[in-house]
């Protein structure tokens, strides 16, 4: 099983709201990321989570913060964004162990699409 | 800093025809994965084939092989007998093996892939 969840599927929120995006995997995954994606754009990096300490923030505005509650959970809390932050949110999990010989392939949740008005 | 090119935006085929998408990209590291995705108009990032840098064996997996060459940086994708579930877009990806586990995917600009029936 390969599967990964995301909540809401799509979000409508104003400049002055704070709401958050939540992502879960039940693979045993350790490690686990967000990335944004624009129309017609790939996906970027904003954050890594590596055995639920956070290793990598990729210059992202404070307006997003990325918390890992437990190894199975992802959540990205949002607040004060601007409509330029609209875009579609990617969580994905992989093994993250390092250990040799294993590919460390992300697989990816099925997004959350997010509106800023 | 790694970067990746696909020089293709969109390509069409017909139904049952096999098709090759490009891919080259560019690195100074000796260890990392390379990786096809796909994503179709619901959004969902699949993967599709991946390979890591270290194995001479070209990657394939049922209507789907890649040409790895590491010297020339290339690695493209063949979908062989192509079917209109294959339309999406495809993109290639590229991860450094940091050897402590995570680390986040470069990916290209995408190629729309168009089956004709």
């Amino acid at each position: 099983d390969t599967e990964v969840t995301q909540t809401p599927k799509h979000l409508v929120m104003g400049m002055t709201n704070k709401k958050s995006l939540k992502c879960e995997q039940h693979m045993g995954h350790r490690a686990m990321y967000w990335y944004k994606q624009k129309a017609k754009k790939p996906p970027e990096l904003m954050f890594v989570y590596s055995y639920e300490k956070l290793s990598i923030n990729e210059s992202v505005p404070s307006r997003f913060s990325p918390e890992c509650p437990n190894s199975s959970l992802l959540n990205l809390h949002l607040h004060a964004l601007q409509p330029e932050d609209s875009a579609l949110y990617l969580c994905a999990s992989s093994h993250g162990t390092g250990l040799s010989g294993r590919t460390d392939t992300q697989y990816f949740g099925p997004g959350t699409r997010l509106t800023v008005l | 800093a790694q970067t990746v090119t696909q020089s293709q935006p969109e390509m069409s085929v017909q139904e049952a025809e096999t098709v090759t998408l490009s891919c080259t990209y560019d690195t100074s590291e000796n260890n990392y994965y390379l990786f096809w995705y796909k994503q179709p108009p619901s959004r969902q990032m699949i993967l599709v084939i991946r390979q890591e840098a270290y194995k001479q064996q070209n990657a394939t997996e049922n209507r789907f092989s890649v040409n790895f060459q590491k010297a020339a940086k290339s690695f493209s994708l063949k979908i062989s007998d192509s079917q209109l579930g294959d339309t999406a877009m495809y993109f290639c990806a590229f991860m450094v093996y940091s050897g402590g586990g995570a680390d986040g995917l470069t990916f290209g600009k995408g190629t729309h892939l168009i089956i004709q029936p």
